[in-house]
């Protein structure tokens, strides 16, 4: 089955700098990449996803880059806000495999300021 | 309002006592999962329904059962709970194939004495 490796596991950046999140997935059908946010104690929420055929997508001050050759992605925030402070789920899945998600191990981000 | 609901929110148990969580979701999705969130293993797929009478297992399903008598809920039944047991559960439900925007319950945290 599908493998979802995350990294780091824990960062800290200052307020205002920028952070990058990384995922490692390891079935090449995979093609469904979602980012969830979960603010403590708070369920998690989709922030941003991006599909196979596409490699980059952006919203606002959060990107998410694909590299289907190498499968990895990675979750980009610019201009990171101490409401950015939370912990980061990378996620993969196959179409049609019904709901079949798997999730990485989650990226706890502190934004100091 | 779309949403997703558990009950109970907080459990304390005991090993060996059967326990339900109920999850409900108004959408009319037919796409609906459970999941265990622990300390540095991320989200794990337990058990994922594709419609009603239709459940195949996740990644974790060992000591769980659930049922989808109805499309609107999706109960976790735990037969006779152990303490590795002893997590955060979440319930969550999308109207999409491949997992995308899945919509997460509040979770409800378990523990089995």
């Amino acid at each position: 089955g599908e493998n979802v490796e995350q990294h780091p596991s824990t960062l800290s950046v200052q307020e205002g700098d920028s952070a990058v999140i990384k995922c490692t997935y390891s079935d090449s059908a995979s093609n469904y990449f979602p980012w969830y946010k979960q603010e403590l104690g708070k369920r998690p929420q989709l922030i941003i996803d991006i599909r196979s055929n596409v490699g980059e997508k952006k919203d606002q001050r959060i990107a998410v880059t694909l590299n289907k050759t190498a499968k990895h992605f990675s979750l980009h925030i610019t201009e990171t806000q101490p409401e950015d402070s939370a912990v980061y789920f990378c996620a993969a899945s196959i179409t049609g495999t019904a709901s079949k998600l798997t999730f990485g191990t989650g990226t706890r981000l502190q934004v100091t300021l | 309002e779309a949403q997703v609901t558990q009950n109970p929110r907080y459990l304390i148990t005991v090993t060996g006592k059967k326990l339900t969580v109920t999850c409900s979701q108004n959408m009319n999705h037919e796409y609906m999962s459970w999941y265990r969130q622990d300390p540095g293993l991320g989200l794990r797929q337990i058990y994922y329904s594709m419609n009603v009478e239709v459940t195949d297992k996740g990644d974790v399903p060992e000591g769980y059962k659930v049922s989808r008598k109805e499309k609107r809920n999706f109960p976790l039944i735990l037969e006779s709970p152990s303490p590795n047991q002893t997590s955060l559960y979440f319930c969550a439900s999308t109207d999409r194939p491949d997992g995308e925007t899945q919509y997460f319950g509040p979770g409800t945290r378990l523990l089995v004495l």
